[in-house]
């Protein structure tokens, strides 16, 4: 069973420039959700979705931050335009909701502004 | 407020030699409890789980964990660490329902000396 992919795994851009990142969760998982890790810190929710509707968006900051989850399968979290301190990991983690708290993550986005 | 500490950012432990990682958690409610390890370049791995019941609970790779209620801990163990266990490992809580998000602690950094 294919597990949670994420691309582009590496991105460097100028700042105040748009970048987006992919996520494919794991099949027939309705949840899903990304996270924001910062240098040295644990992972942070920026959104959750329970198939294609948000249903945590709480701690995207929405001047800036989107994403979509069309169909309730892949999502793209975008940013637009990028500042310094989003430089970070993008974590993607899905959830079939059977095992409560039991998260599959994918291997991450490096997001590097320059 | 909720909120994972885990007092140690990081730990060198001799190969052989047993290991205890700290956990402490500040929760409304009875939360469930986890703990993950992200090796370098990896997503997130769900080392454990306790949700109720015995309050000594077995995970993969040999590790367990205690909840503790008097002390609002939940500190990971394994009796005999090896090289292949260096990782950042991160304490996580969450409610009682399925799908939701967790919140973890900042993560505390594993090494392994021979």
């Amino acid at each position: 069973e294919a597990g949670v992919v994420q691309s582009p795994r590496y991105k460097i851009i100028e700042k105040k420039q748009p970048v987006a990142f992919w996520c494919n969760p794991i099949s027939g998982h309705n949840t899903l959700y990304w996270y924001l890790q910062n240098l040295g810190q644990g992972p942070e929710l920026l959104i959750r979705y329970e198939n294609e509707e948000a249903v945590d968006d709480s701690q995207l900051p929405k001047d800036r931050f989107s994403a979509e989850r069309l169909k309730g399968v892949d999502s793209t979290l975008k940013i637009q335009p990028a500042e310094l301190g989003d430089s970070a990991v993008y974590l993607c983690a899905s959830s079939s909701g059977t095992v409560p708290g039991e998260l599959f993550f994918g291997e991450g986005s490096r997001l590097t502004v320059l | 407020a909720q909120s994972v500490t885990q007092p140690d950012i990081h730990i060198t432990v001799s190969e052989g030699a047993s290991l205890e990682l700290r956990c402490n958690y500040s929760y409304g409610a009875t939360p469930y409890l986890f703990w993950y390890v992200q090796s370098p370049g990896q997503g997130l791995q769900l080392l454990l789980k306790y949700f109720s019941g015995d309050t000594l609970v077995q995970g993969i790779k040999g590790f367990e964990a205690e909840f503790k209620r008097s002390q609002s801990s939940f500190n990971l163990r394994k009796p005999s660490v090896h090289w292949s266990d260096a990782a950042e490992y991160f304490c996580a809580v969450g409610a009682q329902q399925a799908g939701t998000a967790l919140i973890f602690g900042k993560g505390t950094t594993l090494s392994v000396s021979s």
